[in-house]
């Protein structure tokens, strides 16, 4: 299975800040790379497809690059209702694995 | 409008056996792959099944083959998660969850509101 590793775990912000959150594939995954929100006590919400694509509706403060092993999410501009939980999926193969999760925290 | 809602979840006791359904509305069903996806209190998210829009291919979660079985029902646009000999550690929110693809890569797009599962004695 593919393992994918997202750094940090954690990360305390605050709103105006731009921040990156990192995620990184056992292997070579091309651009499968997908990007999720979630709140507690909510399902996950899809935000980025194809490493760099932006769902319909998303913001456009998030972004997402890379392919191969390395990825990040970036918001640009924090806002209140972007502190949240983040995980990364890759789709290259199946289990469709997730990483742990970045919890991201107002500082 | 897509709805996926889940249902038949509750508390049962080691090595019991519970059935999760997942009604599907707002798109053609049988055109739809589809997943269950579990979150553990205060853990991530793992995937644990998939099934295929025919309903003849299914894969399976390491931690969980043998155990569950994936089926669905196109004509009643609903997805089933029948779980066996559950363990404490399959305590969890289930979400049904719709996968989409384009660009030659796949993602969930719609998720259930989740169901939770609780393995204790």
């Amino acid at each position: 299975d593919i393992q994918m590793t997202q750094s940090p775990s954690a990360l305390s912000a605050s709103v105006g800040d731009r921040v990156t959150i990192t995620c990184r594939a056992s292997q070579s995954i091309s651009s499968s790379l997908n990007w999720y929100q979630q709140k507690p006590g909510k399902a996950p919400k899809f935000l980025i497809y194809a490493a760099t694509s932006l769902q319909s509706g998303v913001p456009s403060r998030f972004s997402g690059s890379g392919s191969g092993t390395d990825f990040t999410l970036t918001i640009s501009s924090l806002q209140p209702e972007d502190f949240a939980t983040y995980y990364c999926q890759q789709s290259y193969n199946t289990p469709y694995t997730f990483g742990q999760g970045t919890k991201l925290e107002i500082k | 409008e897509v709805q996926l809602v889940e249902s038949g979840g509750g508390l049962v006791q080691p090595g019991g056996s519970l059935r999760l359904s997942c009604a599907a509305s707002g798109f053609t069903f049988s055109s739809y792959e589809m997943n269950w996806v579990r979150q553990a209190p205060g853990k991530g998210l793992e995937w644990v099944s998939y099934i295929g829009s025919g309903g003849t291919t299914m894969y399976y979660a390491d931690s969980v083959k043998g155990r569950f079985t994936i089926s669905r029902d196109n004509a009643k646009n609903s997805l089933y998660l029948q779980m066996n000999s559950l363990r404490v550690e399959d305590t969890a929110v289930y979400y049904c969850a719709r996968p989409n693809c384009t660009k030659g890569v796949c993602f969930f797009d719609y998720w259930g509101q989740g169901i939770l599962v609780t393995v204790s004695s």
